[in-house]
């Protein structure tokens, strides 16, 4: 099984940071990995598709790079409405995985 | 607008098989370019893919809960059935399910349900 280990598993910042957390598959994945947007109590919501598509809807200052093994979600300048908990998943084949969440607060 | 609910009980004992179900609205079961999934999360814990089912009938389980795990869908209903057996209080959790999306070879989960919050107690 694939295993997604994202980092850090927390991160505290301010309001117009801009912020990176990284997300490393333990094989190689091409670009088949997602990003999801959870607040507390809500279900989550997809940010970026394909490691770079940003879906419809999302603002423009949230962004994903990376393939392979190697991928990365970059928020430009941090909006107090995304202080929330971010995960990565893989869609690599009939399988798929988690990372274990990075956690957003504000400083 | 596509929407997905899920239903069950909220409480189950252990040993017991959990049954849950997730009503979908807005599109197909048959549309070749989606899928339904299940995913859960305990409390303050990370997500977990538990199974897909797509409009083929094709399934795929997570290895580590394949031998308890069976989903199906009723497509004259909209509705997708995930069975757990042999509960244990460690599969207390949040059970989502989601809408799988199919575009040029990816896909990703889009929309989400709004989860059922089970426990599983005595």
């Amino acid at each position: 099984d694939i295993q997604m280990t994202q980092s850090p598993s927390s991160l505290s910042a301010s309001v117009g940071d801009r912020v990176t957390i990284t997300c490393r598959a333990s094989q190689s994945i091409s670009s088949y990995l997602n990003w999801y947007q959870q607040k507390p109590g809500k279900a989550p919501e997809v940010l970026i598709y394909a490691a770079t598509s940003l879906q419809s809807g999302v603002p423009s200052r949230f962004s994903g790079s990376g393939s392979g093994t190697d991928f990365t979600l970059t928020i430009s300048s941090l909006q107090p409405e995304d202080f929330a908990t971010y995960y990565c998943q893989h869609s690599h084949n009939d399988q798929c995985s988690f990372g274990q969440g990075t956690k957003l607060e504000i400083k | 607008q596509v929407t997905l609910k899920e239903s069950g009980p909220v409480l189950v004992k252990p040993t017991e098989t959990l049954t849950l179900t997730c009503a979908v609205s807005g599109f197909s079961l048959s549309n070749a370019k989606m899928g339904v999934s299940w995913i859960r999360q305990p409390p303050g814990k990370a997500l977990e893919w538990l199974a897909h089912i797509f409009s083929n009938d094709e399934k795929s389980y997570s290895t580590s809960l394949r031998s308890r795990l069976t989903i199906s869908r009723d497509t004259s209903k909209s509705q997708v059935v995930l069975s757990m057996t042999n509960m244990d209080p460690v599969d207390t959790a949040t059970y989502y399910c989601a809408r799988i999306y199919l575009h040029s070879g990816f896909n990703w989960f889009d929309p989400w349900g709004q989860g059922i919050l089970l426990t599983v107690s005595s």
